[in-house]
């Protein structure tokens, strides 16, 4: 199976609010409300920020908001900041039993 | 709080085998279902394998199906990972992930720091 499919930059200034999409098939992101998002920073473990689509962890700024839409889910960053900045991975439950990720998004605050 | 430490990365020669282990702490670890993800130099994350919290059902990628094994020590709050016949293209940093609900669905809330695997003669 391939990688979620996720744009390779998005690029927003302090204060504004970007989305990043993930697109997959019917049998994996459009199929379940199984979509998880990570935040990762260089040299550093991933961190989870969305799980379930929408579910926000304890801790997890509420800049961060998640949504679907058929095949393709999206998060999005709102009042964006320096300290976002950072590579962002979708994640999703597939029809045979497998995850998925996708291919990463960087994310830079100009 | 929550720790996952990693440890058994190295280098290994192509077809040599490794053995990778994750030390569980501050939940009960065996209510949880365990996973592990990697990361190839400067690329993506990729599933690898994920394990129920009982230990009784795994689950592959089939990049690694038929070489890889997981599995649980659950009375010493351990999770492994055997990887047998590995290939250049196995080298990565490989991190273990508590899932948050489920066993493959919901996605991972706690991370390890990882730990380096290389493949190379």
């Amino acid at each position: 199976q391939s990688a979620l499919t996720q744009p390779a930059s998005v690029s927003g200034s302090p204060g504004q609010s970007i989305t990043i999409s993930c697109t997959g098939t019917s049998s994996d992101v459009g199929g379940y409300d199984y979509v998880s998002w990570y935040q990762q920073h260089p040299g550093k473990a991933p961190k989870l920020m969305i799980y379930e689509v929408s579910n926000r962890p304890s801790g997890v700024s509420n800049r961060f908001s998640g949504s679907k839409s058929g095949n393709t889910a999206s998060l999005t960053i709102s009042g964006l900041q320096a300290e976002d900045e950072a590579d962002y991975y979708c994640r999703s439950y597939t029809s045979s039993s497998t995850v998925l990720f996708g291919g990463g998004t960087k994310v830079t605050v100009l | 709080e929550v720790q996952l430490l990693e440890s058994g990365g190295g280098l290994v020669q192509p077809g040599g085998s490794l053995r990778l282990s994750c030390a569980a702490s501050g939940f009960t670890f065996s209510s949880y279902a365990m996973t592990w993800v990697r990361q190839a130099p400067g690329k993506g994350l990729e599933w690898v394998s994920s394990i129920r919290g009982s230990g009784g059902t795994t689950y592959y990628a089939d990049s690694v199906k038929g070489r890889f094994t997981i599995s649980r020590d659950n009375s010493k709050n351990t999770l492994y990972l055997q990887m047998n016949t590995l290939r250049a293209e196995d080298t990565a940093v490989y991190y273990c992930a508590k899932v948050v609900r489920g066993i493959l669905s919901s996605g991972n809330d706690y991370w390890g720091q990882g730990t380096l695997v290389t493949v190379s003669s």
